[in-house]
């Protein structure tokens, strides 16, 4: 157990549908990231966060985006779905004065 | 980000020691190499890192070139439990929340 708390851990939706998934980062962890993995594209990091500041955005859509809440946690908001979204997400998170990032066991994301 | 190269699939008999080889011609003199690993359907989980020496911990060791251009993970005896994707990564220790970049990885295959 890495002590990183996803939900939900399977979705299925219809395109055009909007969803939220929920991450709990390891207990005291400022830093939050979301990747998203599907079959061809390998794992993709998103957006990460750091004490509720966006710090580093990498390939996420414009319907797609993320915050972090005053007590740490973050929501990935998933909009205007298409079947390519389908896909597992996963989020991590790190320590101040850790070197290890910590990922959970992911979201699965059906989109039909 | 500084690129590493790795094959994309080797196999191995349980009870063997793995080695498991990476390149990273372009290393700079700051960046930590990082290994980790993701089972099937789970999420990526962290195996070990170093900047200039060989380093062991539970899971593996990691053997370092002096030129630093490569690296090896070391599985001492691999089990049916260790079949996974690795995957070796560079991060830059002065930015100390800097993201992971996956790339392919390597696919094991462990027989039995």
């Amino acid at each position: 157990d890495s002590g990183v708390t996803q939900t939900p851990k399977h979705l299925i939706t219809a395109t055009g549908q909007r969803v939220t998934l929920r991450c709990s980062p390891r207990s005291g962890d400022l830093s939050v990231y979301w990747y998203q993995q599907s079959l061809d594209q390998g794992l993709q990091f998103l957006i990460q966060y750091y004490n509720g500041e966006e710090r580093a955005k990498g390939n996420i859509l414009e319907r797609f985006s993320a915050q972090q809440f005053p007590d740490l946690h973050s929501e990935l908001n998933l909009s205007s779905l298409e079947l390519g979204d389908s896909a597992l997400y996963f989020c991590a998170s790190k320590g101040l004065y850790r070197n290890t990032i910590y990922f959970g066991e992911g979201s699965w994301l059906t989109v039909v | 980000d500084a690129k590493t190269t790795q094959p994309n699939s080797m196999e191995s008999n349980e009870e063997e020691p793995v080695h498991l080889p990476c390149n990273h011609s372009t290393i700079s003199g700051t960046d930590y190499i990082h290994w980790y690993r993701q089972l099937p359907s789970q999420g990526p989980e962290y195996v070990i890192h170093g900047l200039t020496s060989n380093v062991n911990n539970r899971m593996a060791s990691l053997a370092i070139a002096e030129d630093r251009k490569s690296s090896t993970l070391i599985l001492h005896r691999a089990t049916l439990r260790d079949a996974a994707v690795y995957y070796c990564i560079l991060r830059d220790a002065v930015q100390g929340a800097q993201k992971l970049v996956f790339g392919q990885g390597t696919r094991l295959t462990i027989n039995p």
